[in-house]
């Protein structure tokens, strides 16, 4: 079946600094990923659709300048958290729909801000 | 706009012990239905689906599910659970026309007991 991966799947970074999840399909290519956000014991928040070749829809209350997202190829798409604070600590997940109307996630991103 | 309700947001239950994870959901056009299951610090996987068809579906590990339109119900069931049952099971619904974007509901935390 469809694969898509997470990298890294857990990230420690400083308070102030960026940090770059990347989201790959490994076996199939996806014109629309889509990112989410999961506190602990909570559903998925969708933060944003990525379009290849196209800027980011993001979802009310996301601020797009704080999670930048590229999708620059049909296999990746990456979210970069900018200045990143103690609060953007999360669970981070991806996922990439098919043709068939699933989708896959990826693996998850544990971000950790100090 | 659709959305999803999850019934409980906790079920203990005793391994061996059937199982029922209550789902219901709005719409007003027709949607597709998922399970998924996800466990500590990983992504979510794939349970079962329902497309089209027969309303009763099974997917993995030993579940099922039945679409009830009349109901707009998505309840997921197992027969006899074990312990690697523990986890957060998430229900969802997707609008063909959405683009593959998903409505997920609140999680049920499944938790076996011996």
């Amino acid at each position: 079946g469809a694969v898509v991966s997470q990298h890294p799947s857990w990230v420690i970074c400083k308070s102030g600094t960026s940090v770059k999840i990347e989201c790959r399909s490994l076996d199939f290519q996806a014109t629309t990923m889509f990112w989410y956000r999961q506190f602990p014991k909570q559903s998925l928040m969708l933060m944003a659709t990525s379009n290849e070749g196209s800027k980011a829809t993001y979802e009310q209350g996301v601020e797009k300048d704080k999670f930048l997202i590229n999708h620059a190829s049909l296999t990746l798409s990456t979210l970069t958290v900018t200045s990143a604070h103690p609060e953007d600590s999360s669970f981070y997940i991806c996922s990439a729909p098919t043709s068939s109307n699933e989708q896959y996630f990826g693996p998850g991103t544990r971000l950790t801000v100090t | 706009a659709q959305s999803v309700t999850q019934l409980d947001s906790q079920v203990p239950v005793f391994e061996e012990a059937p199982v029922e994870l209550r789902c219901n959901y709005s719409s007003s056009v027709s949607v597709y239905l998922f399970w998924y299951v996800q466990y500590p610090n990983q992504g979510l996987q794939l349970l079962l689906k329902y497309l089209s068809g027969s309303t009763l579906v099974k997917g993995i590990n030993g579940f099922e599910a039945e679409f009830n339109k009349s109901q707009t119900s998505f309840h997921l069931r197992k027969p006899s659970v074990h312990i690697s049952d523990t986890a957060e099971y998430f229900c969802a619904v997707l609008i063909n026309t959405n683009a593959g974007k998903s409505t997920f509901g609140d999680g049920t935390t499944l938790t076996v007991k011996p």
